[in-house]
């Protein structure tokens, strides 16, 4: 099982929908987490983060995390074109693994006008 | 603020050459971190710097990959004889170190290494 897992898709969602992008994780002590963009041929960016169970907000973009269910997903409103990316879950782990960022396989997202 | 840079861009080797791609951080951002991008795949760790010292460095595959940041700053990855397996992009990250809770790490624009 891998530590951080995400569907590769490609995920195709209409102009103005909006796109649910999930990640799973194996460590049940990871404490942050992180939601990357990344467009084609480019390094990827920060989009949210959060360590807090519950919801967090910021402009289209609502990051969700369940720590007992061990999942964080990302949910893109009133999707545009230029959502068109891939998006990666990043968990920071707990103990000796503690100082990086462990990555899912990112989530390939298609906005079709 | 200027961001993280990485140099080359590019770079095309031939198998079993010797190659340095350097890393430049944000100003001020003692945690480095070097990861190795596959097509297709989310970024992979390789070595993680605290200062000058390498802290962790459990994700390099084997010993043909050495990093250094021998000033605190720049950081060296470098690769000795080369395979065509080496072949993807390397990206540098570097974070401001926080006491209580782990932020975000800020990326480089990579460094695409091809190994004909």
């Amino acid at each position: 099982q891998k530590e951080v897992e995400q569907n590769s898709g490609p995920l195709s969602v209409p102009e103005g929908a909006i796109a649910s992008l999930n990640c799973t994780y194996s460590d049940r002590g990871s404490q942050s987490f992180f939601w990357y963009r990344q467009y084609s041929g480019k390094s990827p960016e920060l989009i949210m983060f959060i360590y807090s169970n519950g919801d967090k907000e910021d402009g289209r973009f609502t990051a969700q995390l369940n720590k007992a269910s061990q999942y964080v997903s990302l949910l893109i409103r009133d999707s545009q074109p230029s959502d068109s990316a891939t998006y990666l879950c990043a968990v920071n782990l707990v103990g000796a693994a503690g100082n990086k960022l462990t990555f899912g396989g990112g989530t390939r997202v298609l906005v079709k006008p | 603020g200027a961001g993280v840079s990485q140099t080359p861009s590019n770079k095309v080797t031939e198998k079993g050459k010797y190659v340095e791609l350097r890393c430049d951080p944000i100003s001020g951002h003692t945690a480095l971190y070097w990861y190795r991008q596959s097509l297709g795949q989310g970024p992979e760790f390789l070595i993680y710097f605290q200062g000058t010292g390498a802290a962790d460095d459990s994700g390099l595959p084997n010993d043909r990959f050495f990093a250094v940041r021998p000033e605190g700053s720049v950081s060296t990855l470098k690769i000795q004889r080369t395979e065509r397996g080496d072949s993807a992009v390397y990206l540098c990250a570097s974070r401001r170190l926080l006491a209580g809770f782990y932020n975000e790490q800020f990326f480089g624009p990579g460094t695409r290494l091809t190994v004909l």
